[in-house]
């Protein structure tokens, strides 16, 4: 089945600076790569996703890139504000099978 | 705008005592999923429902079971809740069976265990 890892487990940055969370997964069959933000307390939720036919995808601040062969993709997060502060999943999934997540990352924003 | 809807938020039960939390979805999506988080632990399915097909994840306490009466509505039932079982509970939904379909959670329900 699949394994999905996920570095670093505790990421600290000044605001404004960029942050960068990676993932591995196992199971080449996965085509689908969702990133969650969780707040203290709340529910997770989608922040971007990608798919196994693009390399990467945009949304402001927010992207993700995927490198098939390596079977890595990666979140990057540009001009970090308090507010981004959370806890980060990446997931993986093969087609019409259960969502894999990674343990997540505790992104900090210091200001 | 609520669209997936959980009850209670909080809920406390006692060692053994057998304790029900509820789903309720607007969406109308096909699959519902229950997870269990700890802490800051990445959620763990426990099963999920396509329409009425019932599917168990290998590693789930026999403890667990779950009921979805209709599309709507989906039931975890905890039949004798030990102190190992306190955790944030959650529920969410899709449109299909993953494979690109984003799952939409609810708010949770916190249990403690006395």
């Amino acid at each position: 089945g699949e394994n999905v890892e996920q570095h670093p487990s505790t990421l600290s940055v000044q605001e404004g600076d960029s942050a960068v969370i990676k993932c591995t997964y196992s199971d080449s069959a996965s085509n689908y790569f969702p990133w969650y933000k969780q707040e203290l307390g709340k529910r997770p939720q989608l922040i971007i996703d990608i798919r196994s036919n693009v390399g990467e995808k945009k949304d402001q601040r927010i992207a993700v890139t995927l490198n098939k062969t390596a079977k890595h993709f990666s979140l990057h997060i540009t001009e970090t504000q308090p507010e981004d502060s959370a806890v980060y999943f990446c997931a993986a999934s093969p087609y019409g099978n259960k969502l894999v997540f990674g343990a997540g990352t505790i992104l900090r924003v210091k200001s | 705008d609520a669209m997936v809807i959980q009850n209670p938020r909080y809920q406390v039960t006692q060692f053994g005592k057998p304790v029900t939390l509820s789903c309720s979805q607007t969406l109308n999506h096909n699959v519902m999923y229950w997870y269990q988080q700890k802490s800051s632990q990445a959620p763990k399915l426990l099963f999920h429902y396509y329409d009425k097909d019932f599917n168990n994840e290998a590693d789930t306490p026999d403890n667990f079971q779950s009921r979805r009466p209709n599309t709507s509505f989906c039931f975890l039932d905890i039949r004798s809740p030990g102190l190992g079982d306190a955790a944030m509970y959650l529920c969410a939904t899709s449109r299909e069976y993953s494979g690109g379909y984003e799952q939409y959670f609810g708010p949770g329900t916190r249990l403690t265990v006395t």
